[in-house]
């Protein structure tokens, strides 16, 4: 069974400290992962990766992965308050279409001032 | 372009009844998914409509059901509400063109809220 898992399910950090979140994946036949982000209400797309060793960055955030160890990162540099939510990491696997996609448990991120 | 929405916010049913949520994907997208967000389950897949036909479908009893229109717009259905189904609703739609990654990656709206009691 495809299954995804997040470590570490939470974290508590300061203002200016920088996080990695995991995710790691077991697979058949994996095609994608994707990084949402979930404040109060739905989650906001982050990044999505399919090439092993390509960093994609967006601001303060960056996100790699890596296929041959089934995993990608999440970092977050010069954290502040409004870092705080739940990421998530999500799979798609193959088969038959890009549009199911598996989750992690997700990490809860809260940053302190 | 506006993003996905999703009506209604808020629901409150009882047990036995039935119902449903409806989702309209961002411009030109063709599909679309719906998930179901719990505490103790997380994020879990409910379907994928594309182009008015199921392509995917997780593990869920047949109480729940959807549909799409021609315009992408989607309905998802639950018949004889259980206590459990309380959660957040998600749909989520993406272009859906084959070959070019960036077309499928998926946006959520902003869900349903549905409360059994």
């Amino acid at each position: 069974e495809d299954k995804v898992v997040q470590s570490p399910l939470s974290l508590v950090v300061h203002e200016g400290d920088t996080v990695t979140l995991n995710c790691s994946y077991e697979v058949t036949n994996f095609r994608s992962l994707l990084w949402y982000k979930q404040e109060k209400k739905a989650p906001t797309f982050l990044f999505m990766l399919t090439s092993s060793g390509i960093e994609k960055k967006s601001g303060r955030l960056s996100s790699i992965l890596d296929k041959k160890e089934l995993s990608s990162i999440l970092n977050i540099t010069a954290t502040q308050t409004g870092d705080s939510a739940i990421y998530l990491c999500a799979a798609n696997f193959g088969g038959t279409s890009y549009g199911k996609l598996t989750f992690g448990q997700g990490t809860i991120l809260t940053v302190h001032p | 372009k506006a993003g996905v929405t999703q009506t209604p916010r808020y629901l409150i049913k009882t047990r036995g009844q039935q119902v449903t949520l409806s989702c309209s994907p961002i411009s030109g997208h063709r599909s679309v998914s719906w998930y179901q967000q719990t505490p103790g389950q997380g994020l879990q897949f409910l379907f994928e409509y594309f182009s008015e036909t199921q392509r995917n479908k997780g593990n869920f009893p047949g109480r729940f059901s959807g549909r799409q229109f021609s315009n992408s717009r989607s309905e998802m259905n639950v018949s004889t509400l259980e206590l459990g189904d309380s959660a957040l609703y998600l749909c989520a739609s993406r272009q859906g063109l084959a070959g070019e990654h960036s077309y499928n990656e998926q946006f959520f709206g902003p869900g349903t809220r549905l409360t059994v009691l």
